[in-house]
């Protein structure tokens, strides 16, 4: 069965470190997502990518973030001058259908801890 | 008003048990509605899609309310498996593309 998978599963970095979490989606999805869940806490949109451009972002999505599909099968999420509460679980997922019930696919998460 | 709500938990049933869970939605032009499960620090699995008519998939069974807001899921004859956090998500009609998950009940399943 394709799957979304993430890497790496658990990064460790210092504060104000950039980190790239890097996801391959389904192949024959069209659009991608990163979330984010706090440990304890909710999972969390941070933003929607389709036809090699962000459809929607969320206010946590600022400055500090970016996303790249550079090759067409990887989808990064950049992470500039990493925060303490940037500490979380971060999700990549992938559908393959814009809206209606297109179900997302979750990859098994990286793990970033920011000391 | 949140935009997804659901019931705070934990629920603690014994075996065999049915249980149900609500959601409420702040925004009335969302457009899809799923109930996804979330083992302990595992990615949100899709447990299934809610329609308008209500739908069943084995032991699992949706419901949706639109005029009310409310969503819920019930789960007959509990199983020690179905343990887990269980997600109520909303999809807005705006874009189509963000997703909001509310905040999850926890079930435990004790024999």
């Amino acid at each position: 069965e394709p799957e979304v998978t993430q890497t790496p599963s658990h990064q460790v970095t210092q504060m104000g470190q950039e980190v790239i979490l890097r996801c391959v989606p389904i192949s024959n999805h069209l659009y991608f997502y990163w979330y984010r869940q706090i440990l304890g806490q909710k999972v969390e949109f941070l933003v929607s990518f389709y036809n090699n451009e962000i459809s929607e972002k969320s206010e946590i999505f600022d400055d500090q973030f970016s996303v790249e599909r550079p090759d067409g099968s990887n989808f990064t999420l950049k992470i500039r001058s990493t925060k303490l509460e940037d500490s979380a679980m971060y999700f990549c997922a992938s559908s393959g259908s814009r809206g209606g019930t297109g179900e997302l696919f979750f990859g098994e998460g990286s793990r970033l801890t920011v000391l | 008003r949140k935009e997804v709500e659901q019931d705070p938990g934990p629920f603690n049933v014994p075996e065999g048990a049915t249980v149900a869970f609500n959601c409420t939605y702040s925004n009335s032009a969302s457009q899809s509605f799923f109930w996804y499960r979330q083992d302990c620090r595992k990615e949100p699995k899709l447990l299934m899609s809610v329609y308008s008519s209500g739908n069943e998939d084995g032991r699992f069974t949706a419901q949706l309310n639109r005029a009310s807001q409310y969503i819920s899921l019930l789960i007959r004859d509990s199983k020690l498996s179905d343990s887990a956090t269980y997600l109520c998500v909303v999809r807005p009609q705006t874009g189509g593309f963000k997703t909001i998950f509310g905040a999850g009940t926890r079930l435990f399943v004790k024999a």
